[in-house]
């Protein structure tokens, strides 16, 4: 099956600076690699995915860039403000079948 | 619409004892997950259902059992619990075969004592 690798496992950011977390994958079949931020207590909510055959996907600060060649894929936050604090976890899966998860980053970002 | 709802939110089972995790969701999807999610560990899959009438085995299935009981629902069963399945559980749900979106329960947490 597939295996995701994320870095780091904690981040700390002061607020407006950028955080960016990464992501690697082994299955090369991967084609659909989405991103879930989970506040304290609360369910995983998507804030952003890629398909393979898109390189980069921007929605207002959030960005996420794909790198088939390489196997990676990595989000960027941009402005952080407080209210980014959480986890937040990369996946990776062919057609959304066998959905596989990273470890998780906490991402803290203090005024 | 509730989305995806799991039962119970909470648990306490002795180790050796059995239940089962009830997953129901109403928009119509046909994939199904059961993950466990442990500090530091992220979410492991431990079985999926691609539609139903199928599952498959995901990354972390032993100790576990589960049902496709029709389009809807999706249950995970512990038949003799150990403390090592001590965890919070979510189930989700998506579109079959297409990238899109999973929608996560509101977890179940349970100890194994």
């Amino acid at each position: 099956g597939e295996n995701v690798e994320q870095h780091p496992s904690t981040l700390s950011v002061q607020e407006g600076d950028s955080a960016v977390i990464k992501c690697t994958y082994s299955d090369s079949a991967s084609n659909y690699f989405p991103w879930y931020k989970q506040e304290l207590g609360k369910r995983p909510q998507l804030i952003i995915d890629i398909r393979s055959n898109v390189g980069e996907k921007k929605d207002q600060r959030i960005a996420v860039t794909l790198n088939k060649t390489a196997k990676h894929f990595s989000l960027h936050i941009t402005e952080t403000q407080p209210e980014d604090s959480a986890v937040y976890f990369c996946a990776a899966s062919f057609f959304n079948n066998d959905m596989r998860f990273g470890a998780g980053t906490r991402l803290t970002v203090k005024p | 619409n509730a989305g995806v709802t799991q039962t119970p939110k909470f648990q306490v089972l002795k180790t050796g004892q059995s239940m089962t995790l009830q997953c129901a969701q109403d928009m119509n999807h046909n994939s199904m997950y059961w993950y466990r999610q442990d500090p530091g560990m992220g979410l492991r899959l431990i079985y999926y259902s691609a539609s139903e009438g199928t599952t498959d085995k995901g990354e972390v299935p032993n100790g576990y059992n589960v049902s496709r009981l029709n389009k809807r629902e999706f249950s995970l069963r512990l038949e003799s619990a150990a403390p090592s399945q001590t965890s919070v559980y979510f189930c989700a749900s998506s579109e079959a075969d297409r990238n899109t979106e999973a929608f996560f329960g509101q977890g179940t947490r349970l100890t194994v004592v």
